[in-house]
């Protein structure tokens, strides 16, 4: 199964805020990646956390680790309709850098 | 900078076809690798090269070659096309292994399907 596990799909209103949830199973991750994909792109990096923090501020972005309990959350405040995309949660569980992705959640914005 | 370029953007082969999907950087980055997204699967690592010569397996290699003759290039070949390949394909380059601070960057992706 999936080592990295996030919910398929979020409906959102404009200007409301976005939380997107990830669990993750290697506790030895030393960054965890939040990736977005635009509809016919590929993936941008939009945010990583060091696995020693407790949260990350980036602008609208607000990423939180609970590393006791492998969750990942990234939360965009004053959604747009330029956020509707999917987003990657993704772990480096390994020392030669694979990156092991979620399958992505469906933002959807609604006006 | 172009970035990462893949072409083609879309290809339709027949069962037991082969073909090759081109990637391409200009960034200097000595590591590079192949992904294919399918629904509800995020994406997975198929093969992945730290440098000019130098290439090893990832997560799903099988059916799929590759080779780094030049920093700049990264082909990935399907000896013999299966449905089961049908997938969007994606390229990505990085200064670093991936799982540090450099940003992975990805090609726009090749959308097969084999039929």
């Amino acid at each position: 199964g999936e080592d990295v596990e996030q919910s398929l799909f979020l409906s959102v209103r404009e200007g409301d805020s976005s939380v997107i949830n990830c669990t993750y199973t290697d506790s030895s991750s030393t960054y965890l990646y939040w990736y977005k994909q635009e509809p016919g792109a590929g993936l941008q990096l939009l945010t990583y956390i060091f696995s020693n923090m407790d949260m990350k501020q980036d602008q609208r972005l607000t990423v939180l680790l609970n590393k006791k309990d492998k969750h990942l959350s990234l939360r965009i405040a004053d959604t747009q309709t330029g956020d509707s995309a999917i987003y990657f949660c993704a772990e480096s569980p390994n020392s030669w850098g694979k990156l092991q992705f979620g399958a992505g959640t469906q933002v959807v914005v609604t006006p | 900078n172009a970035g990462v370029t893949q072409t083609p953007k879309f290809q339709v082969l027949k069962t037991g076809q082969s073909m090759t999907l081109q990637c391409a950087q200009d960034m200097n980055h000595e590591y590079m690798s192949w992904y294919r997204q399918d629904p509800g699967m995020g994406l997975r690592l198929i093969h992945y090269s730290v440098g000019a010569g130098i290439t090893d397996q990832g997560e799903v290699p099988n059916g799929y070659n590759v080779s780094r003759s030049t920093t700049e290039d990264f082909p990935l070949r399907l000896l013999s096309a299966a449905p089961s390949q049908t997938s969007v394909y994606f390229c990505a380059s990085s200064n670093t292994l991936a799982g540090g601070t450099d940003t992975q960057y990805f090609g726009p992706g090749t959308r097969l399907t084999v039929l």
